[in-house]
């Protein structure tokens, strides 16, 4: 299997643009995961897909952010009008079952 | 509410154990996790272990499971320098989606 990979993976924004992360699963996972990382904490969930459903949304998950899994294997996760506490790693995972979630090398966002 | 503690740093030299340690407050979890996770890169899935079971070895990774204490732990068997990194605890509770992590354990490894 090749792993999670994520792209781009670092983004250097202005306050206000917007951004769009894409992942792409390990095939054959049919779930898929975002998180978010700060520095010096661990990865926060953000919102869970299986196929093309988005089964569960955190409450960090405000607004200005929208993901989507539209034919249930890639997805993208996209931040409008970014502020300056979004800077953060942006973490996928995917996973067969219900566990053994595997992570991407996720994408470093820099908002200015 | 779902709480994972771990504490924060670690130092033992090459060839010793190392053992970390982690607490959470989900008494529903169903599975607990550690992953790896080296500077600037994802994290890396060591090992996990269903809340059913005490015990798992994997290699050089001994998980230890004290339901009773919510109280789960790592041991690394002689320790590298290439083991050098953030170690995550994570818990995942009986929905099966979200993993709670902790703000992660630093491990040094001097030679």
């Amino acid at each position: 299997d090749t792993g999670v990979s994520q792209d781009p993976r670092h983004k250097i924004t202005k306050r206000g643009q917007n951004v769009t992360f894409r992942c792409d699963p390990i095939s054959e996972h049919n779930r898929l995961y975002w998180y978010r990382q700060t520095l010096g904490q661990g990865p926060e969930f953000l919102t869970y897909f299986q196929n093309e459903a988005q089964l569960e949304k955190s409450r960090l998950l405000s607004d200005r952010f929208s993901a989507e899994r539209p034919k249930g294997s890639f997805s993208t996760l996209e931040i409008q009008r970014t502020e300056q506490g979004d800077s953060a790693m942006y973490l996928c995972a995917s996973s067969r079952q219900i566990y053994e979630q595997y992570f991407g090398p996720g994408t470093r966002l820099t908002v200015t | 509410g779902e709480d994972v503690e771990q504490s924060l740093f670690l130092s033992v030299r090459e060839g010793d154990s190392s053992v970390i340690n982690c607490t959470y407050t989900d008494s529903s979890s169903t599975y607990l996790y550690w992953y790896k996770q080296e500077p600037g890169a994802g994290l890396q899935l060591l090992t996990y272990i269903f809340s059913n079971m005490d015990m798992k070895q994997d290699q050089r990774l001994t998980v230890l499971l004290n339901k009773k204490d919510k109280h789960l732990s790592l041991r690394i068997a002689d320790t590298q320098t290439g083991d050098s990194a953030i170690y995550f605890c994570a818990e995942q509770g009986q929905a099966g989606t979200a993993l709670i992590f902790g703000k992660g354990t630093t491990l040094s490894v001097s030679s």
